[in-house]
């Protein structure tokens, strides 16, 4: 049930641009992404909703394949403070384990000067 | 910014000790999450709530225990701490059926035993 998330890791240097993978073998109601700094609680970047709804920040994008269960998080113009460990989670539909936010291992982002 | 709270924000206790870790939120949420979260590493969901008397366990087999009597609190019970349970745990907090929206996460309880 958990989703697969790839890279495990990416070095940027300050302005290059990133993509981060997630896909799931179940149907899926929702992708959330977050991204959590060392020592600091996961923070909410973008969710994702069947039908194309999308909210989250301006500077952040994301598309959400329904048919595939595949999402991808573009991070553009990389900052110093993109730095951090990118997670993400989704809500799968049906049976017992819908509303239940699972999350994948995490992709590792180092933005170097 | 969010209102969820948890505490302690770290405890060291020693090994056979019953504890429990608070989480309350003030926005209303129905449903409530906590995960646990070894350094650096992923995050496993250990119980939810859909809202007051609904508990689940989660994907990761946890010996905790979890009761949701209100809908702002969420505590997490320990009967009997060991080695093995030391590790963060996270609680989170988001809107309820049909209403996807972001989890609010707390700070954290980083419990250490020894």
């Amino acid at each position: 049930q958990q989703p697969v998330q790839s890279p495990q890791a990416v070095i940027l240097r300050e302005g290059e641009d990133a993509v981060i993978n997630c896909s799931s073998s179940k149907a899926l109601y929702s992708v959330h992404w977050y991204r959590q700094k060392h020592g600091e609680a996961p923070v909410f970047l973008m969710i994702l909703l069947k039908g194309g709804e999308q909210k989250g920040h301006e500077k952040i994008s994301a598309s959400f394949n329904e048919k595939k269960q595949q999402s991808s998080l573009y991070l553009t113009a990389s900052q110093l403070s993109y730095s951090g460990t990118y997670f993400c989670g989704t809500e799968m539909r049906g049976g017992g384990s819908q509303g239940n936010l699972i999350f994948g291992k995490g992709t590792k982002l180092s933005v170097k000067p | 910014e969010a209102d969820i709270y948890q505490t302690p924000r770290y405890l060291v206790i020693g090994t056979g000790k019953k504890i429990t870790l608070e989480c309350s939120q003030t926005m209303g949420h129905d449903k409530m999450y906590w995960y646990q979260q070894d350094p650096g590493m992923e995050l496993h969901l250990i119980h939810y709530s859909y809202g007051v008397n609904s508990t689940e366990k989660g994907d990761l087999s946890s010996e905790s225990t979890v009761s949701r009597i209100r809908t702002e609190h969420f505590p997490l019970t320990l009967e009997s701490a060991r080695p093995s349970h030391t590790s963060q745990y996270l609680c989170a907090s988001s809107e309820g059926q049909g209403r996807n929206t972001e989890a609010f996460f707390g700070q954290g309880t980083r419990l250490t035993v020894v």
